[in-house]
């Protein structure tokens, strides 16, 4: 059954440093998502994707934060400028039509911790 | 702002029991449903959806759906040592067209054997 990839599973950074976060979503889906999740808190929307633009961001997602499709197999999350409090394990998800159509499924996660 | 409210345990039941799991939505408008298991360390692993008022059983889970009171549950019948886990509810919360899953905090499930 196809997953969706993520690497690195890990990633250490220092504080100012910047981090892509790569996801490799299903091949024939359409529709991308990030998640992240602070250690013991809940799982919480970042940004969502589609047809080369971004659908939806939160307020978390400020001007350090971007999403890419690079190759049109890929899907990229970058922080520029880390900070302490953006350690955390960031979730990958995507679909293949709008979510209220279809489940979303994860995909393992790189838990990022910043320094 | 629209929430997802669980209680965060944690919940210890006997193994063998019926364990339990309650969730209460704020958006009135929301059409979808769902219950995610989450084992420490690892993404969340879907269980159940669920988009109609009433109940829908798949092997030893039962998802209840009441829109009226805004309330989402999970039964998990003959609860294994392996159920131990935090239990998500997720509800799709739509903004200008825009779905995304909105999640509770989780609560964190013991199965005692």
């Amino acid at each position: 059954e196809p997953e969706v990839t993520q690497t690195p599973s890990h990633q250490v950074t220092q504080m100012g440093q910047e981090v892509i976060l790569r996801c490799v979503p299903i091949s024939n889906h359409l529709y991308f998502y990030w998640y992240r999740q602070i250690l013991g808190q809940k799982v919480e929307f970042l940004v969502s994707f589609y047809n080369n633009e971004i659908s939806e961001k939160s307020e978390i997602f400020d001007d350090q934060f971007s999403v890419e499709r690079p190759d049109g197999s890929n899907f990229t999350l970058k922080i520029r400028s880390t900070k302490l409090e953006d350690s955390a394990m960031y979730f990958c998800a995507s679909t293949r039509r709008p979510l209220t159509q279809e489940t979303q499924y994860f995909g393992p996660g790189t838990r990022l911790l910043v320094l | 702002q629209k929430e997802v409210e669980q209680n965060s345990g944690p919940l210890s039941v006997p193994e063998g029991a019926i364990a339990s799991l309650n969730c209460t939505y704020s958006d009135r408008g929301s059409q979808s449903f769902f219950w995610y298991r989450q084992y420490s360390g690892k993404s969340p692993e879907l269980i159940m959806s669920i988009y109609s008022n009433g109940d829908k059983e798949d092997g030893r889970f039962t998802a209840q759906l009441n829109k009226a009171s805004q309330y989402v549950s999970l039964l998990i019948r003959d609860s294994q040592p392996s159920d131990s886990a935090t239990y998500l509810c997720a509800v799709i919360t739509v903004n200008f067209g825009n779905e995304k899953l909105t999640f509770g905090t989780g609560t964190r499930l013991t199965i005692i054997p």
